[in-house]
């Protein structure tokens, strides 16, 4: 069955970096697109980032465009989020998902989510 | 990227329908097909309820629908089981190739 799992998070600095993974299980990874959505502590949800099957393709929310860089690695079923210049506003806990088929329209959802890692920045 | 406009609360009796709202604008669920559903219990990842405004996965119950008109998406419940009380979020592609959520609905089943 699929398997999306987090880790890579902690407690960091503001202004220092951190990257989390999120290693997938049971399906062709590399024919997927990724997403990364974040939620605050007793907040709502936000997406963060898409990335394409390929990689070829990847978008970003504002709040993070230029701090944040996602990537994949098909070869080993993982995709990571490289969090730079972080700041207490980033203090979430960070959800990998997917969407139900290949599909262009499957990148705007995710039907299958990982359990989270969470991220929090503090001095 | 503005989030789209949710009641932060709803609330309805055993076997009672209730209907959440999702206002966006003309370049998010406006313009799109792409609003999704999601319902989220304490300490627990989201799951996806409703696809493409209208579409459930497998496994999802009928009592839970999804509809747009204009502007503003809503999900239904129907049947309300004590279980549904839960966190409900909408989102919507809102083009490039971005997705904006909304702030998030409580819903308590009294």
């Amino acid at each position: 069955q699929v398997q999306l799992v987090e880790s890579g998070g902690g407690v960091v600095q503001p202004g220092k970096s951190l990257r989390l993974s999120c290693a997938a299980s049971g399906f062709t990874f590399s024919r997927y697109g990724m997403q990364w959505v974040r939620q605050a502590p007793g907040k709502g949800l936000e997406w963060v980032a898409v990335i394409w099957s390929d990689g070829s393709n990847k978008h970003y929310a504002d709040s993070v465009k230029g701090r944040f860089t996602i990537s994949r690695d098909n070869s080993n079923n993982t995709m990571y989020m490289e969090m730079n210049s972080l700041t207490a506003d980033d203090t979430a806990v960070y959800y990998c998902a997917r969407g139900l088929s290949t599909g262009y329209s499957d990148n705007w959802f995710g039907a299958y989510w990982g359990q989270g890692t969470l991220v929090t920045v503090s001095s | 990227q503005s989030a789209l406009t949710q009641p932060p609360s709803a609330s309805g009796s055993p076997g009672q329908s209730v209907t959440i709202s999702c206002t966006g604008t003309s370049s998010d669920v406006g313009g799109y097909t792409y609003v999704s559903w999601y319902q989220q219990h304490p300490g627990k990842a989201p799951k996806l309820l409703i696809y493409e405004v209208a579409a459930r996965p497998s496994g999802v119950p009928d009592r839970f629908s999804g509809s747009k008109s204009g502007n503003t998406a809503s999900l239904t419940v129907s049947g309300l089981q004590a279980d549904d009380e839960a966190d409900y979020y909408c989102s919507s592609y809102a083009g490039s190739d971005v997705v904006v959520f909304g702030g998030g609905t409580k819903l308590t089943v009294l």
